[in-house]
């Protein structure tokens, strides 16, 4: 079973379209949680760092939230430079070193 | 700031050579590198941890023997792929954390490896 899933796999927004990304997560105690954005051919791009439920970032057209569940990535009125592939790790407690679990990422495509 | 390089971003060996790959921190001392490897479609999947200044801890599955990680100083790790086979060809990024007590890697752009 996967400790973090993120839905959906694929998403495509027009241009202006708000909508969000999920990512759940199941370790037993979470450390933090991490967005990164991922361009094709390239390495992850940090985001955001949440460490407590309730606890919410924005950067720009981007907001993370997190839950004790879940986080998710809302995304307003994004533009065609935000089409990338968005991936959520967790660290958790007791987790060798600090080491971060990834999602499969989420891949936004936005049309003009 | 959190400027992480790696070299060389795309390389091509033969079956049977080895590759090394370079990971460097340009502006922060990484006390914590890490070695990911992803397949398309994949979660990235961490390979290893390296402390600089002492033997790199190797995920389940890995090969120490094959993939051979130095983390000589604070801003350079490098990851040897030995007798390389066509298997071995995949897209490998490494991260690296301060000793600052932050939790956040920063990842550089990747290396592209093909082995034919």
């Amino acid at each position: 079973e996967d400790q973090v899933t993120q839905s959906p796999e694929a998403l495509r927004l027009q241009e202006g379209e708000s909508s969000s990304l999920n990512c759940s997560y199941t370790v037993s105690g979470l450390r933090g949680l991490f967005w990164y954005r991922q361009d094709p051919g390239k390495g992850p791009e940090f985001l955001f760092t949440l460490y407590s439920a309730g606890e919410e970032k924005e950067k720009e057209r981007l907001k993370a939230t997190l839950t004790k569940k879940e986080s998710f990535l809302h995304i307003t009125a994004p533009k065609p430079e935000d089409s990338a592939t968005y991936l959520c790790a967790v660290q958790e407690y007791g987790g060798s070193q600090g080491n971060l679990i990834f999602g499969k990422g989420t891949k936004l495509s936005v049309k003009p | 700031g959190a400027v992480v390089s790696q070299h060389p971003s795309r390389v091509i060996c033969k079956s049977g050579t080895s590759v090394k790959i370079e990971c460097r921190s340009l502006d922060f001392q990484a006390t914590t590198m890490f070695w990911y490897r992803q397949f398309p479609k994949k979660s990235l999947m961490l390979m290893a941890t390296s402390n600089e200044g002492s033997k790199a801890t190797y995920e389940q599955g890995v090969e120490k023997d094959k993939f051979l990680i130095n983390h000589a100083s604070l801003t350079l790790s490098t990851l040897t792929v030995t007798s390389a086979h066509p298997e071995d060809s995949s897209f490998y990024i490494c991260s690296a954390r301060d000793g600052t007590g932050r939790s956040e890697q920063y990842f550089g752009p990747g290396t592209r490896l093909t082995v034919t």
